[in-house]
């Protein structure tokens, strides 16, 4: 079982579409972070959210923390086929001695 | 680059043997973090060692071993492989531990196929 669960698990859409990936738990974090992974690399980070209500944006990726801190979501507008990618949210136990990773979505942007 | 490396890149061993996987961190990081991902899935949290002991652990039996040296380097052991253990095994380091301060640099990782 998988503490955060993301949603939907593959989304294949065409340059230009605007997508939003989710990421739920059932569990309070004190923050979450959002990954990017490619093929034949790690996960790299793109950012963390703290605040409960807290909305980042980097670019064309917004980053929305829920108000409880048990979900967050990815929202891309005009995606480009640079945006292919694993994209996986996660969080840490107390203290972040553990890190949980979602189970990841699998985005691909055809041009 | 993130500035972590792991070794070797990929690796083919049979059920019942063990294998050890190396990771250099970025230097001066305190904290590895090793993760196993399996296809089409997220990583798995096996364990943290910050400055060279065990910190945290996930769901992994105790053949799954870990160690950290002061240069920087760790190594993960598993022992007894299964077929199961097929799977991406990822490094990362941070300064003193993910978390809302701090970010984790992940190796490219080695590929693991048991048979």
């Amino acid at each position: 079982t998988q503490l955060l669960e993301q949603s939907p698990q593959f989304l294949s859409i065409q340059e230009g579409e605007n997508l939003t990936v989710y990421c739920n738990s059932s569990s309070v974090f004190s923050s979450l972070q959002w990954y990017r992974q490619e093929p034949g690399e790690g996960p790299v980070l793109l950012v963390t959210v703290v605040t409960g209500g807290e909305v980042k944006k980097l670019k064309r990726l917004t980053f929305q923390f829920g108000d409880a801190r048990k979900d967050s979501s990815l929202h891309i507008t005009a995606a480009q086929p640079g945006d292919t990618g694993l994209y996986l949210c996660a969080g840490g136990g107390y203290n972040f001695n553990k890190f949980y990773f979602g189970s990841g979505t699998k985005l691909n942007v055809k041009p | 680059e993130t500035g972590v490396t792991q070794s070797p890149t990929h690796l083919i061993k049979t059920r019942g043997q063990q294998v050890t996987l190396r990771c250099s961190s970025q230097s001066g990081h305190n904290t590895v973090s090793w993760y196993q991902q399996a296809l089409g899935q997220g990583p798995q949290f096996i364990f943290q060692y910050y400055r060279e002991e065990e910190n945290g652990r996930g769901n992994f039996p105790p053949r799954f071993s870990g160690l950290q040296f002061p240069n920087y380097s760790s190594e993960l052991n598993v022992n007894a492989l299964e077929l199961d253990d097929s799977a991406l095994y990822l490094c990362a380091s941070s300064l003193d531990g993910p978390g809302e301060e701090e970010t984790q640099y992940f190796g490219p990782g080695t590929r693991l196929l048991v048979l």
